[in-house]
């Protein structure tokens, strides 16, 4: 049980397009769910935190405008990098908490490596 | 102190020892505690988590948990290759659910 699928597993894309990556929760509800960015030989950072039905919170320096957030369901979040460029390469890690778990224990989707040209 | 701390390592074991990866850990955060291994190029994968003082045990897995001294450990028996992982200690911030992770300890496990 709780397993956390993402898609794309891994993305190139030329400089200044978008891309759009989902995180399920497959087999629970999720009740928040999170997004991570991890550079080479760096520990995780949290980009944001979405929770179902309403608007994400993002962490100091993290522009809203450009890393958009939608949490549809309680089984779907989805990431958008809008315009990316170079510096916005990187592996995307989402994770879900169980609904009703008050214990906060993450399960992390298997990353998306994004690579923009 | 940072809210969450770890050693970088790298921690060099051999096959079959005890690897011994430990966190401290300040008064900002919750006292729920979660390790995660992560492979390299691969997301993280919980492995344990502990709650209360004292030790809790899973296959060759420990974890050690003082309350009083602000810190909590892992320990690996047997060690094996496999093993080898950064290992990130992480725990929720006192005032919502986000976890704050350590800068994770690399292992290595030499046969």
């Amino acid at each position: 049980g709780a397993v956390v699928s993402q898609h794309p597993s891994w993305v190139i894309c030329k400089s200044g397009t978008s891309v759009k990556i989902e995180c399920r929760s497959l087999d629970f509800q999720a009740t928040t769910m999170f997004w991570y960015r991890q550079f080479p030989k760096q520990s995780l950072m949290l980009m944001a935190t979405s929770n179902e039905g309403s608007k994400a919170t993002y962490e100091q320096g993290v522009e809203k405008d450009k890393f958009l957030i939608n949490h549809a369901s309680l089984t779907l979040s989805t990431l958008t990098v809008t315009s990316a460029h170079p510096e916005d390469s990187s592996f995307y890690i989402c994770s879900a908490t169980l609904a009703g778990q008050g214990w906060n224990e993450q399960f992390f989707g298997p990353g998306t490596r994004l690579t923009v040209l | 102190q940072k809210e969450v701390e770890q050693n970088s390592g790298p921690l060099s074991v051999p096959e079959g020892a005890i690897a011994s990866l430990n966190c401290t850990y300040s008064d900002r955060v919750s006292q729920s505690f979660f390790w995660y291994r992560q492979y390299s190029g691969k997301s993280p994968e919980l492995i344990m988590s502990i709650y209360s003082n004292g030790d809790k045990e899973d296959g060759r897995f420990t974890a050690q948990l003082n309350k009083a001294s602000q810190y909590v450990s892992l320990l690996i028996r047997d060690s094996q290759p496999s093993d080898s992982a950064t290992y990130l200690c992480a725990a929720p911030y006192n005032q919502g659910g986000k976890l704050i992770f350590g800068q994770g300890t690399e292992l290595s496990v030499k046969p």
